[in-house]
Order: structure tokens, then sequence, then C-alpha cells
């Protein structure tokens, strides 16, 4: 499987600023996602980031507040914008390295407190 | 609207027994089905998977069995470790989704001694 890494970690803003994670893949992979967890609930889907176009936002998220780039096919950004305490979540990104479509092998995770 | 669903929120089993973890889904389009363990501070971690043509799966400790025709799926590990102690979540998809999973709520697992 792919080694998958997330900067930062963690991090604590102030509302109304925006932050960017970054995650980088080892290796090339054709499926890169981003996902949110929110404190007790389950992985959600934001959107599906495609190298070279734009993102396919699932239903309820939206470009201008979780803007993501995919320059190349081992690297993608999401920008939690004018953040709010509801945005406070683990946010994660996964890779599906295409030989088993199905199969999604997740980073570690940015958890983000919003103040 | 909740398409996947683990009705337990926590397990506690001992040591060597079996753990069961159960998942019921509503969409009968899904026709690919996953596992995965997530630790604290970690991202989850795939464990085993099954598709639909199948009805059993095994690797190692792990087996996920799949009931189509009531739409639910349980994973069994066995013997249980303390090691197992952690977040399990099931996931599904449906070919021709590029891959998207919809997960369930997860069951914490707890191996006691």
């Amino acid at each position: 499987s792919a080694v998958i890494s997330q900067k930062p970690s963690r991090d604590i803003c102030q509302r109304g600023t925006s932050l960017t994670i970054q995650c980088q893949v080892d290796s090339q992979v054709t499926m890169m996602f981003w996902y949110r967890q929110q404190p007790g609930q389950s992985l959600t889907l934001i959107a599906t980031a495609n190298q070279g176009s734009e993102a396919t936002y699932e239903s309820g998220f939206v470009i201008d507040k979780f803007p993501i780039s995919r320059p190349n096919l081992t690297f993608s950004t999401l920008t939690v914008s004018n953040m709010s305490p509801e945005d406070s979540s683990i946010y994660l990104c996964s890779v599906s390295p295409g030989t088993v479509i199905h199969e999604q092998y997740f980073g570690p995770g940015t958890r983000l407190t919003v103040t | 609207d909740q398409q996947v669903k683990q009705n337990s929120p926590s397990l506690s089993v001992q040591e060597g027994r079996i753990s069961i973890l159960n998942c019921d889904y509503t969409n009968s389009m899904f026709d690919y089905f996953l596992w995965y363990k997530k630790y604290p501070a970690e991202g989850p971690t795939f464990l085993i998977s099954i598709s639909s043509i199948k009805d059993k799966n095994e690797d190692g400790r792990f087996t996920v069995f799949l009931n189509k025709s009531a739409k639910h799926l349980s994973l069994h590990i066995v013997p249980s470790q303390p090691g197992d102690s952690a977040v399990y979540f099931c996931a599904a998809s449906r070919t021709g989704t590029a891959s998207k999973l919809t997960f369930g709520t997860g069951t914490r697992l707890q191996v006691t001694l």
C-alpha cells in the first residue's frame, strides 16, 4: 500500500481564517480523496481530487468553502476557508492505487480545532 | 440518510474469544464492502474486503461474511487480541462510482485481558 503523509498533523485556528492541508503520497496514484470526520461521527467524503481538473464535490460541500488542488499524481491540498467552530474535525486524505479500485488507503489525518 | 449503519457503538470481548462486529446497509446497489480499523490519532487502516459475488472472505484472524438478502455483513476476529482494541468502520461502494466509499458510524472494540 502507498505511504501517505499529511501536514499539519494538527492546528488550532481562529474563526474567519483559512487553513491549507497538504497530502503527499510516495507513489503515483490515480484517485485521491478528501474526507472529514466530525467529533463522534463517521467519515464523510468531501470531494475527489482530480489531477489536472477541478475537484468533484459531494452534496453539501462547495468549492468556495473547500478549494482543492491536485497539481500532480502524488500531491493534493485541501483548504478550509473562512472557518467557523463547526469546521472543527479531523480531515483525512486517501488514495486508491487503482489495482483494486474500491480499496482506499488513508493518511494520518489533520486534527483541526477552530476557536 | 445513513446508508451504512453499525448499530453497536461499542463492544467488549475477552482476549482469546471471538469478536463479531456487525454492519447493515440499505442501498442494494452497493457491491463491494470493506472493513477499516482506526486507532486514536491515526488514519483508518484497511483490514479486509468482500465483493458481492462472494459470501465469505478470510484473511488470517479476520473473516468477513456477507448476507446480501439481509443487506448485512459482519467481521469476525478470532482469537481477539488486546492490540485489536480500536474503532472499526465498515464501508461500502458501488461499481462505477469512482471508488467512493460510504462509511458506517463505527464500533469501538475493547479487548480485555
